[in-house]
């Protein structure tokens, strides 16, 4: 079956970076690009970026462009999100989900990775 | 920019729940077809696929899920509300970069 599991709770201080991973199976990882959403404590759901693992291509929201670089690793069927210059308003779940071309941003997600941002 | 209406639900179980999706640009894209899905996140879970592509029910979603809708305005319809049904309910677009989440919809019960 589809399963994404996320690593685990982060702890960063202010300016420092964060790498989040995001582990699949049950699916062939290379057809299918790998959404990053996140949301604040008590807050809705936010698009964060994008990547296709078979070009590498990204694409990302604007409050953090400059800050983050995706990168998936095809042997280990591994995604990687990597938040740079972190301030308290990174806080927040961020979650990983599978896209399906062509239907939907997200049919499976991750149980999503808490990153804590505090001095 | 996807505007949900209301922001808050109050239903009684066994009845029927609606929630309206409104875009800021049409979600159609260049080839005619439309990428807007709702999710359910109830508490401490991660969101779940309910509907994609305006009216398709993703795998396991019981069928009292409907959507509806086109261009713009698109609407997620219970036909009756379960307990297990609490939660927030997102409609999300993917037609366009960037990829855009509505504000969220608690569904609450009487």
């Amino acid at each position: 079956q589809v399963q994404l599991v996320q690593s685990g709770v982060e702890v960063k201080r202010p300016g420092a970076s964060v790498t989040l991973s995001c582990k699949t199976s049950g699916y062939p990882f290379i057809n299918h690009p790998i959404t990053w959403v996140r949301q604040a404590p008590g807050q809705g759901l936010e698009w964060v970026g994008w990547i296709k693992p078979s070009s590498g291509a990204t694409n990302c929201a604007q409050n953090v462009l400059g800050r983050v670089t995706m990168t998936t690793d095809i042997s280990t069927k591994t995604a990687f999100m990597e938040l740079r210059t972190l301030t308290s308003d990174d806080t927040a779940v961020y979650y990983c989900a599978r896209e399906v071309i062509g239907v939907t941003n997200g049919d499976f997600w991750g149980q999503g990775s808490l990153v804590i941002v505090s001095s | 920019v996807l505007t949900q209406s209301p922001l808050s639900s109050p239903v009684t179980i066994g009845q029927p729940a609606s929630i309206s999706c409104s875009s800021s640009q049409s979600l159609v894209n260049s080839a005619g077809n439309t990428y807007l899905s709702w999710l359910q996140q109830r508490p401490g879970q991660p969101p779940r696929l309910l509907i994609y592509r305006i009216s398709n029910r993703f795998s396991g979603v019981p069928d009292r899920f409907s959507g509806s809708g086109a261009g713009t305005d698109f609407t997620l319809k219970i036909s009756r509300v379960e307990a297990e049904d609490v939660g927030v309910y997102y409609c999300t677009q993917s037609t366009h970069f960037p990829y855009t989440f509505g504000q969220g919809t608690k569904l609450e019960i009487k």
